[in-house]
Parts: structure tokens; C-alpha cells; sequence
């Protein structure tokens, strides 16, 4: 059971550069989210989507983008990488009785910005 | 907005001590309250939570709303309790999608 897939599992990032970070779930959970976790800090939510075609804006969501063409994918892009983005990035997501499910976590993704 | 705090970023104990990891929140409206733990080099995954009243490893939360509390105890700990525990809460009813806000973390540590 794969769960949710989060890749690549570590990134070194130079300021300015863009890049793209995958997650797929093969739950057919219509809920998907991004956080970002940064020491001290607890998880932060970046964006998250009810559904195909369906994103919105979390707590944090300036510097990135997500889309959701499909159920099983939520990439979280990147466009112009800067040190405040050096963070560990979760994606997770929740089955389709709605939000008061338990969230299935990643692995996540160690993202550096140098 | 609804917060969620923990007071503690550090926790140390012996084995066999009791342990009680706080969690205050603060929301007006009716809270869903989970407890999610990360041991090492493994996923965060969930504990427990409010609403199904188990003890799961051992470990029990109570949500005291008059306190806005949800702490997490467990009266012998173990080496292998070990990891960060986040609190977390969930906004019932409305547009909340199961949006998770979570406390700063809590690491235990138990000591031989």
C-alpha cells in the first residue's frame, strides 16, 4: 500500500530557480493538502484542494502554486525559490467523507534554497 | 481564527513515568481534536483522536472545554514513545475541508 508518494525526498534549490514537488495518492481521496513544517513552527497550511480541477489558498501560500488535473495528483510548484522557502514539505490527504477524516501524510520533501 | 498551542517543544521522562503532553486551543465553535506523532524516520501519522474515544499505545486525551485543553497522557512511558506529537484541530461543520491547524510540536524524549 503506497499511500501517498511524495518525490524527490531531498532538494538543494539555488535562489531564483523554480521546480515542481509530486505527490500522488492512490487512496481516491478527493481531499488533498500541502504544509510546510518549519522548526519551532508546527505544519503550515499551504494550499489544499476538494477535487479535481478545485484548489485554494491555505495560511502561507505566497511563492507557490498547486494544481489538480486529476484525483491522484497535487504538485506544489515553485517559481522563483528563496531562502524563506527552505522548509519540509508534507503533502497528505483525507478519504471523501469529508474533512473530519484523518489525514494520510507523505514522506515528505527536505527542500533547501542556498 | 482558531489557534493551537503547546507549550512544551521539549519533554524528557524515564521509562515507567507518566507523561502528559499539554494542548490548549482556541476556537469558538465546536473543535474536532486529534493528537498526530512522527517517530523517527517514519510518517506523521494520526494517534488518536477526540471524537473516537480510544487509548491507542497507551496513550489517552480528554477534551476539557471549559480549559479549551486536549493534553495527552499515557501513565508509563516508553522508550519507544519517543518521536514529536503535534496536537492538531479541525473546524466542524461549514467549509473547514478538513483543514488541519497544528500546534509548534512536542518532543518526547524517554530515557532509560
Amino acid at each position: 500500500n503506497a499511500g501517498v508518494t511524495q518525490t524527490p525526498k531531498f532538494r538543494i534549490l539555488k535562489i531564483g530557480q523554480s521546480m515542481t514537488l509530486q505527490c500522488a495518492q492512490d487512496m481516491n481521496h478527493n481531499y488533498m493538502y500541502w504544509y510546510r513544517q518549519d522548526p519551532g513552527m508546527g505544519l503550515k497550511l499551504i494550499y489544499y484542494s476538494v477535487g479535481a480541477g478545485i484548489t485554494d489558498k491555505g495560511e502561507v501560500p505566497n511563492g507557490y502554486n498547486v494544481s489538480r488535473s486529476t484525483t491522484e495528483d497535487f504538485p506544489l510548484r515553485l517559481e522563483l525559490a528563496a531562502p524563506s522557502q527552505t522548509s519540509v514539505y508534507f503533502c497528505a490527504s483525507t478519504g471523501t467523507g469529508g474533512g473530519n477524516q484523518p489525514q494520510h501524510f507523505g514522506d515528505g520533501t527536505r527542500l533547501s534554497i542556498l | 481564527a482558531q489557534r493551537v498551542t503547546q507549550p512544551e517543544k521539549l519533554l524528557s521522562v524515564f521509562k515507567g513515568a507518566p507523561v502528559e503532553l499539554k494542548c490548549n486551543y482556541s476556537y469558538s465553535g465546536s473543535p474536532e481534536l486529534f493528537w498526530y506523532v512522527q517517530y523517527s524516520r517514519q510518517r506523521l501519522q494520526l494517534l488518536l483522536r477526540h471524537i473516537s474515544r480510544e487509548s491507542i499505545k497507551g496513550f489517552t486525551a480528554d477534551l476539557n472545554k471549559g480549559e479549551t485543553s486536549f493534553h495527552l497522557k499515557k501513565p508509563f512511558a516508553q522508550e519507544e514513545d519517543s518521536a514529536m506529537y503535534y496536537c492538531a484541530l479541525i473546524r466542524l461543520g461549514g467549509t473547514s475541508y478538513g483543514k488541519l491547524t497544528f500546534g509548534q510540536g512536542t518532543i518526547l524524549t524517554v530515557h532509560p
